[in-house]
């Protein structure tokens, strides 16, 4: 079955670095996947789209990659700030494009 | 401001009881997705409606059902509710019937089950 890995550990990064987080899928290739950032109590809030046939895509201090070969997407943060600092889900679609399927999500937590 | 509406923002009840929770989607969105998130759990996809009719479902249990109006505003109605259905609900929408489209989410209705 399609199944999503993101790191379940909290991400502690130092401010000013550049924070790095994970989403790893298994069993299919995805045609796009979704990033978005939720904050404790709150609705996820949508930051970026990648296709398939885009190895990189930008937004201000955002890059997100896709290897289709290493069956993974990487989500960067430059510059972080402790303002940066909340979970963050990978939703790559799924074989009936109808839905998203749902990482659980990495902590991320930015230190002045 | 997602534009985005969820009502009520909480909602304590008991053991087998009912409740429905409402959803305003944003003006011109036809999908309505809802979900559920437990504490420290991950998004759950419930079930997807598109202007009117049901799309897709997901882990939703029998005990649960939702429907989306001609005014395009849905109602996800839960019953016979039990200690583990307590969970945050979000209801999210698209303007679109794929996954493709970003999904705009509410601010969710926080369920307590005592």
């Amino acid at each position: 079955s399609q199944k999503i890995e993101q790191n379940s550990e909290a991400l502690n990064i130092q401010e000013g670095k550049t924070a790095t987080l994970t989403c790893n899928y298994t069993n299919y290739s995805p045609a796009y996947l979704q990033w978005y950032r939720q904050d404790p109590g709150r609705g996820p809030v949508f930051l970026l789209l990648i296709r398939e046939n885009e190895k990189e895509k930008r937004k201000e201090r955002l890059k997100v990659t896709f290897d289709t070969t290493l069956k993974q997407s990487l989500f960067h943060i430059t510059a972080s700030q402790p303002a940066d600092s909340a979970t963050y889900l990978c939703a790559p679609d799924t074989d009936s494009n109808y839905q998203l399927i749902w990482g659980a999500g990495t902590k991320l937590i930015i230190k002045p | 401001d997602s534009g985005v509406t969820q009502t009520p923002k909480h909602l304590i009840t008991a053991t087998g009881q009912r409740v429905t929770l409402r959803c305003s989607p944003r003006s011109g969105d036809l999908s309505v997705y809802w979900y559920q998130q437990s504490l420290d759990q991950g998004l759950q996809f419930l079930i997807q409606y598109y202007n009117g009719e049901e799309r897709a479902k997901g882990n939703i249990l029998e005990r649960f059902s939702a429907q989306q109006f001609p005014d395009l505003h849905s109602e996800l109605n839960l019953s016979s509710l039990e200690l583990g259905d307590s969970a945050l609900y979000f209801c999210a929408s698209s303007g679109g019937l794929s996954g493709y489209n970003e999904q705009f989410f509410g601010p969710g209705t926080r369920l307590t089950v005592l």
